[in-house]
């Protein structure tokens, strides 16, 4: 299994308050990317990253930032979060940004904005 | 832009049985790469089976194969002898090349529920 760790996993919150997830790999790759997961949607792209520093967003980055000052950190960032960013947010990283490198997912957060 | 569409929303198949989960896509890039990934209830997303837009012959792993029909632009998962475990939700995705940066298009979604 490729070692992509989530934390937290499970957080509760309240409507306006700041969230950070964190994302942690140990594979050395050089993509990471952050998904939304909702009923109905499947799994949406937040914003992603390809270097230390390089972002880019996503299909669904508003209400959402992200940081990468290192390798094998991807932050996600709910600056005042709302009812609408409950969800099961999915980090994955690839090797490279070519259409055969599969991405390999974390465990998952579930995240309940109250 | 690129798109995945996934129409069944959910399938039943009997156990030992084979099930086809359909797929169809949408891009104007000729180079891309097609995956599947299951979500078992456990929630965590496992990477199944690619196959390469360029690829001659159709992907096949284990009990896992791609049925890709380039022109109909399809890519429907095959599942040999269906098993208990096998059910979950599965997830066709798409990623082309472009200028650098290639994250994954999903599709919606198929519960597959496996019967006794």
């Amino acid at each position: 299994d490729a070692g992509i760790t989530q934390s937290p996993r499970h957080k509760v919150t309240e409507t306006g308050t700041p969230v950070t997830l964190r994302c942690h790999q140990t594979e050395n790759h050089r993509y990471m990317y952050w998904y939304r997961q909702d009923p109905g949607h499947g799994l949406r792209l937040i914003h992603y990253s390809y270097g230390v520093k390089d972002t880019d967003k996503g299909e669904v980055s508003d209400g959402y930032s992200v940081s990468r000052s290192k390798t094998e950190d991807f932050l996600l960032t709910l600056e005042s979060a709302t009812s609408s960013q409950t969800s099961v947010y999915f980090c994955a990283i690839s090797e490279d940004g070519t259409p055969d490198n599969e991405q390999f997912f974390g465990p998952g957060t579930r995240l309940t904005v109250l | 832009a690129q798109k995945i569409t996934q129409t069944q929303p959910g399938m039943f198949v009997q156990e030992k049985e084979a099930v086809t989960l359909d797929c169809t896509y949408d891009t104007s890039d000729p180079s891309y790469g097609l995956f599947w990934y299951k979500q078992p209830s456990s929630g965590e997303m496992i990477f199944l089976i690619y196959q390469g837009s360029y690829d001659q012959q159709n992907a096949t792993e284990g009990r896992y194969s791609l049925n890709f029909q380039k022109a109909r632009k399809s890519a429907n998962l095959v599942i040999s002898a269906s098993q208990l475990g096998d059910s979950a939700m599965y997830f066709c995705a798409m990623r082309v090349r472009n200028s650098g940066n290639t994250p994954l298009v999903f599709g919606k979604g198929t519960r597959l529920s496996v019967i006794a």
